[in-house]
């Protein structure tokens, strides 16, 4: 079946580290998009790929698309507290559906 | 403008009991997503709706579980005779439309809790 893998599942850093969260696909994606969830929230939208290749940044925050269009990373440089939270990114696949698979999300704990 | 609201945030049931989950999309957008969520796990999508049609209910267990999104009101997902397998956070999601270049915007989630 379709499955969007992401790892990896748990990251602790010290703030300031860098962090990287993978997403991989086993088919071709049409788009991919990043949610952040905190603790306790609801997923809040962070970006949308839709483009072999392409590269999108939000302040500290690199997203990337694969060429192939199956898979996709996530960047933060020097991470803040305010970072922690899960990290999910979403896949539509091209065969048409209107559904979105879910990664399995990667939990981000920034220490002080 | 408000976002996506859903409600009740926490719902107790017992065993056996019906659960109603509601969600009213963003102002403008006719597009719903229902997702369920287990404790530190990601979201599984269970059905996708537009005003009176379901367009995906692939993720939606075929008994007991039903979504409707009626002309007039929110969306609702039914849960009947709720076993204790269904507690779960349940999150809907609005869109503007169902093509490919639309975010989505989630509510606060329904915590379900079947005692």
């Amino acid at each position: 079946g379709q499955q969007v893998m992401q790892i990896p599942q748990y990251q602790h850093v010290q703030e300031g580290e860098d962090f990287t969260t993978y997403c991989n696909s086993s088919t071709t994606l049409s788009n991919i998009q990043w949610y952040k969830q905190r603790p306790g929230g609801h997923p809040v939208f962070l970006i949308q790929l839709v483009k072999s290749g392409e590269v999108k940044k939000q302040k500290r925050l690199t997203f990337q698309f694969g060429e192939a269009k199956k898979n996709s990373s996530l960047h933060i440089t020097a991470t803040q507290t305010t970072d922690v939270g899960t990290y999910f990114c979403a896949g539509r696949f091209t065969s048409g559906t209107y559904k979105y698979i879910f990664g399995t999300g990667t939990r981000l704990k920034v220490l002080a | 403008n408000a976002g996506v609201m859903q409600n009740p945030r926490h719902l107790v049931r017992r065993r056996g009991q019906e659960a109603r989950l509601r969600c009213s999309p963003m102002k403008g957008h006719s597009h719903v997503y229902w997702y369920r969520q287990l404790p530190e796990e990601g979201l599984k999508f269970m059905v996708y709706l537009q005003k009176e049609n379901i367009i995906d209910e692939s993720g939606m267990p075929k008994e007991r579980f039903s979504a409707e999104f009626p002309k007039e009101g929110p969306s609702i997902l039914r849960i009947q005779q709720v076993v204790r397998g269904d507690s779960a956070a349940y999150f809907c999601a609005s869109s503007k439309s169902g093509t490919d270049t639309y975010e989505q915007y989630f509510g606060p989630g329904t915590r379900l809790t079947v005692t």
